[in-house]
């Protein structure tokens, strides 16, 4: 079954540092999401991305925060300059281009910003 | 801001019986909802959802019941087994697309004993 990868599965960054998540949605998907859940906390959106630019993106999403699709199978997360507040697992989900139809996600980068 | 609610945080069930888990909403734009189930250091796997213009929505040993009167959503699994022992998270969406936000609930975590 297709499935969202994201590498790497665990970064350790030093607070100011920038940092790019990756991921590679499921390939006939056209819809793209990253997530974040805080520990002990709610898995919350952060944006999506059709069609090469943004969608929606949530408050959390703020300048610090890009997203880009480089090539035509990856989508990946960047964080200009890390605060301690951003550890968090971050989670890549793709999504067909069908109403209703569920979100499928990867098993998620931990971020741990020293 | 909790407009997906799972009020309890862990439920244990014998092997065999009916595990249910519940779910409440308050946004009425909601039109769509799903479940997730996450085990540790995976990402939430999706599981069964279904449409605001249904009330039932069944697949194998899962099925989801969603009354919209009340706002209350909620997942049974019959017969429980080991297996399903994991972290469950209702989510919800707001509109009749495949580019929405997720927004989840706390999550469940249940426990099937054998």
């Amino acid at each position: 079954e297709p499935e969202v990868t994201q590498t790497p599965s665990h970064q350790v960054t030093q607070m100011g540092q920038e940092v790019i998540l990756r991921c590679v949605p499921i390939s006939n998907h056209l819809y793209f999401y990253w997530y974040r859940q805080i520990l002990g906390q709610k898995v919350e959106f952060l944006v999506s991305f059709y069609n090469n630019e943004i969608s929606e993106k949530s408050e959390i999403f703020d300048d610090q925060f890009s997203v880009e699709r480089p090539d035509g199978s990856n989508f990946t997360l960047k964080i200009r300059s890390t605060k301690l507040e951003d550890s968090a697992m971050y989670f890549c989900a793709s999504s067909t281009r069908q109403g209703n139809q569920p979100q499928h996600f990867g098993d998620g980068t931990r971020l741990s910003i020293l | 801001d909790q407009q997906v609610k799972q009020n309890s945080p862990s439920l244990s069930v014998q092997e065999g019986r009916i595990s249910i888990l519940n779910c409440d909403y308050t946004n009425s734009m909601f039109d769509y909802f799903l479940w997730y189930k996450k085990y540790p250091a995976e990402g939430p796997t999706f599981l069964i959802s279904i449409s605001s213009i249904k009330d039932k929505n069944e697949d194998g040993r899962f099925t989801v019941f969603l009354n919209k009167s009340a706002k209350h959503l909620s997942l049974h699994i019959v017969p429980s087994q080991p297996g399903d022992s994991a972290v469950y998270f209702c989510a919800a969406s707001g509109r009749d697309s495949g580019n929405t936000p997720l927004v989840f609930g706390k999550g469940t975590r249940l426990s099937v004993i054998a």
